[in-house]
């Protein structure tokens, strides 16, 4: 079962705009990261925030966290049409302990040119 | 190796045939994972080795699948007497540390049963 879901399931802009993702889990965590996929191809790591910290920024990547209402938000600015991709959110759940990660059913990304 | 490597890329099997993957992690990364993604989905979890030990097989769907890493490292997943809801990409991971930090992802198999 996957512990994550994230909104909307597909997105559409147009390069230079901003593209916000959200994620909503259901259990408590220690870390919650994203992932990036590309058509046909394996998921890369993106970003990974811990369950104490709030907002974390990488390049043209911006996270929230608010375990209160155990969401998560990937916002990519100025888009370009080669962030064409599944974006997913995955958690690292509190007490697990095979240490794997759990993760949503993804945001369908299209940035069009 | 560069990255984390699985093979075959692509695998067509009968109903009913057996079929082995193999994941080569990154050299000295002590945990994997693998996942099976569907369609459309988002990886689900199967199974999990710290070193040469299946510390978490809860994931695998039924006794018909099997994984191995003897020596901690290659490791392959096994699919006996396929179904085609088998059908899917498998999807593996390592990770340096044995606490959960960033996973490294090979490009995955993905396996078409007819």
């Amino acid at each position: 079962s996957q512990q994550g879901e994230e909104d909307p399931q597909a997105l559409s802009i147009q390069e230079g705009e901003n593209a916000t993702m959200n994620c909503s889990y259901k259990t408590s965590i220690n870390n919650l990261q994203w992932y990036r996929q590309n058509s046909g191809r394996g998921l890369v790591h993106l970003i990974l925030i811990r369950s104490n910290e709030r907002e974390k920024h990488s390049g043209r990547l911006r996270v929230t966290l608010d375990t209160s209402k155990k969401s998560s938000s990937l916002l990519i600015t100025a888009s370009r049409a080669a962030d064409t991709a599944s974006y997913f959110c995955a958690t690292d759940a509190l007490g697990n302990a095979g240490n794997m990660l759990t993760f949503g059913g993804g945001t369908r990304l299209m940035v069009k040119p | 190796g560069a990255g984390v490597s699985q093979s075959p890329r692509y695998k067509v099997a009968k109903r009913g045939q057996d079929v082995a993957l193999r994941c080569d992690p990154i050299s000295g990364h002590v945990s994997l994972f693998w996942y099976q993604q569907a369609l459309g989905q988002g990886p689900e979890f199967l199974t999990y080795f710290q070193n040469e030990a299946q510390l978490d097989k809860s994931g695998l769907p039924s006794d018909r699948f099997f994984a191995e890493r003897p020596e901690g490292s290659v490791s392959t997943l096994k699919i006996q007497r396929t179904q085609q809801e088998d059908s899917a990409v498998y999807l593996c991971a390592s990770s340096l540390a044995e606490n959960t930090g960033e996973l490294f992802f090979g490009e995955g198999s993905r396996l078409t049963v007819l």
